[in-house]
């Protein structure tokens, strides 16, 4: 079975500083990478995923990430951050069979100081 | 406009009554599931379900029940509540179309239960 680890809980920033929020999974098989986040009292919203093609994947709201697949990782990167930003954000992996499971990190609760 | 709604948002009971959230998305999506998020665990998988009569059970199924008639709705039953239910829930939906698991998950806004 595939987990994730996220291992920033809690991140503070002040505003344009940059920001790279690290995921790591298990799993031997082929998968698929997402990124969530968590405004505060909102739905999970879809920032980016990763499934084939390029590695560095670009999202929305200047948001990308990079797989490396050698690393079994899927780091969430900003090159500045905005007070808007201020959220939850998740990583998330499933397998490519078997890929009703969606399986989530932790979360790691950003706070961006203006 | 496209979503996945749930209700009702906010619900306070007692341990033992049984009690239904609904989940109702509006994009014709196969896929449909349920999430509990607990702080510091993240979200977890309770059911889920792959079409009409096909549902499953996720990581945390105990306590939970769920059934799939209509492909629009998905709703989560609490046939006797306890305390460590007390959580926030979030039905999500995607399409099974394309590539194996590689579509967005639609997240309804969330029902915060607490069981008292």
């Amino acid at each position: 079975a595939q987990s994730v680890s996220q291992h920033n809980h809690h991140v503070i920033l002040s505003e344009a500083a940059s920001l790279e929020l690290g995921c790591n999974y298990s799993y031997g098989g082929t998968v698929n990478l997402f990124w969530y986040v968590q405004y505060p009292g909102q739905h999970l919203q879809l920032l980016l995923k990763y499934f084939s093609g390029d590695p560095l994947v670009k999202g929305i709201k200047g948001f990308e990430a990079e797989f490396i697949k050698s690393k079994f990782s899927f780091n969430l990167r900003k090159p500045s951050v905005q007070w808007s930003d201020t959220a939850e954000y998740f990583c998330a992996v499933n397998a490519r069979t078997g890929f009703q499971k969606l399986v989530f990190g932790t979360g790691t609760r950003l706070l961006v100081s203006p | 406009e496209a979503q996945v709604t749930q209700n009702p948002r906010y619900l306070i009971t007692v341990t033992g009554k049984k009690l239904t959230v609904t989940c109702s998305q509006n994009m014709n999506h196969e896929y449909m599931s349920w999430y509990r998020q607990d702080p510091g665990l993240g979200l977890r998988q309770i059911y889920y379900s792959m079409n009409v009569e096909v549902t499953d059970k996720g990581d945390v199924p105990e306590g939970y029940k769920v059934s799939r008639k209509e492909k629009r709705n998905f709703p989560l039953i609490l046939e006797s509540p306890s305390p460590n239910q007390t959580s926030l829930y979030f039905c999500a939906s995607s399409s099974t179309s394309g590539l194996a698991g590689a579509n967005e998950q639609y997240f309804g806004p969330g029902t915060r239960l607490t069981v008292t």
